[in-house]
């Protein structure tokens, strides 16, 4: 079936690293991908997303890549500080009978050290 | 301010004792889910509405019911609630059902003994 796989499910960095999460997805019908960060005791929140008909978009330190061809999505953290430990999920959604249908990663979560 | 509110936030049941867990939005939005979120699992679907009246299933609903009476408000029903339904549940909403933004509750964090 339809799924969505992420990795890593644990990522550590120092503040100021980088940090990448990839994510696979396998219906190649998807068209539209976000991101969400869940912070501790909240629920997900939307950070970024992007459209099938887009090879990347930034907003100031987060980016996101697709490779269409590849089935492939990667957010990029850079300059990481403490407030962006969470746990990140991605999405891969597309138009479906009676609406649209939207399957997501199982997570990632991140730790930076100050 | 736009918000999706869950009550409870947290329940310690026992097995069979039917219970619902409310939802409600006050941004006018057409479409409301529920997800549930198991380790390793990530968020999967369990019920979605596209507007009043009209539920549907997603990719988890046994176990569950929905219903959709009123625009703001997407309660969600545990007939005879088991230890495998023990997980944390989120209610979201979108404008409408096309591809945009999710807002998520706070979350609901159920226990089945």
């Amino acid at each position: 079936g339809e799924n969505v796989e992420q990795h890593p499910s644990t990522l550590s960095v120092q503040e100021g690293d980088s940090a990448v999460i990839k994510c696979t997805y396998s219906d190649s019908a998807s068209n539209y991908f976000p991101w969400y960060k869940q912070e501790l005791g909240k629920g997900p929140q939307l950070i970024i997303d992007i459209r099938s008909n887009v090879g990347e978009k930034k907003d100031q330190r987060i980016a996101v890549t697709l490779n269409k061809t590849a089935k492939h999505f990667s957010l990029h953290i850079t300059e990481t500080q403490p407030e962006d430990s969470a746990v990140y999920f991605c999405a891969a959604s597309r138009t479906a009978t009676g609406g649209f249908k939207t399957i997501f990663g199982a997570g990632t979560r991140l730790f930076v050290k100050a | 301010e736009a918000q999706v509110t869950q009550n409870p936030r947290y329940l310690i049941t026992v097995t069979g004792k039917k219970l619902t867990v409310t939802c409600s939005q006050n941004m006018n939005h057409e479409y409301m889910s529920w997800y549930r979120q198991d380790p390793g699992l990530g968020l999967r679907q369990i019920y979605y509405s596209m507007n009043v009246e009209v539920t549907d299933k997603g990719d988890v609903p046994e176990g569950y019911k929905v219903s959709r009476k009123e625009k703001r408000n997407f309660p969600l029903i545990l007939e005879s609630p088991s230890p495998n339904q023990t997980s944390l549940y989120f209610c979201a909403s979108k404008v409408d059902s096309s591809n945009t933004e999710a807002f998520f509750g706070q979350g609901t964090r159920l226990t089945v003994v």
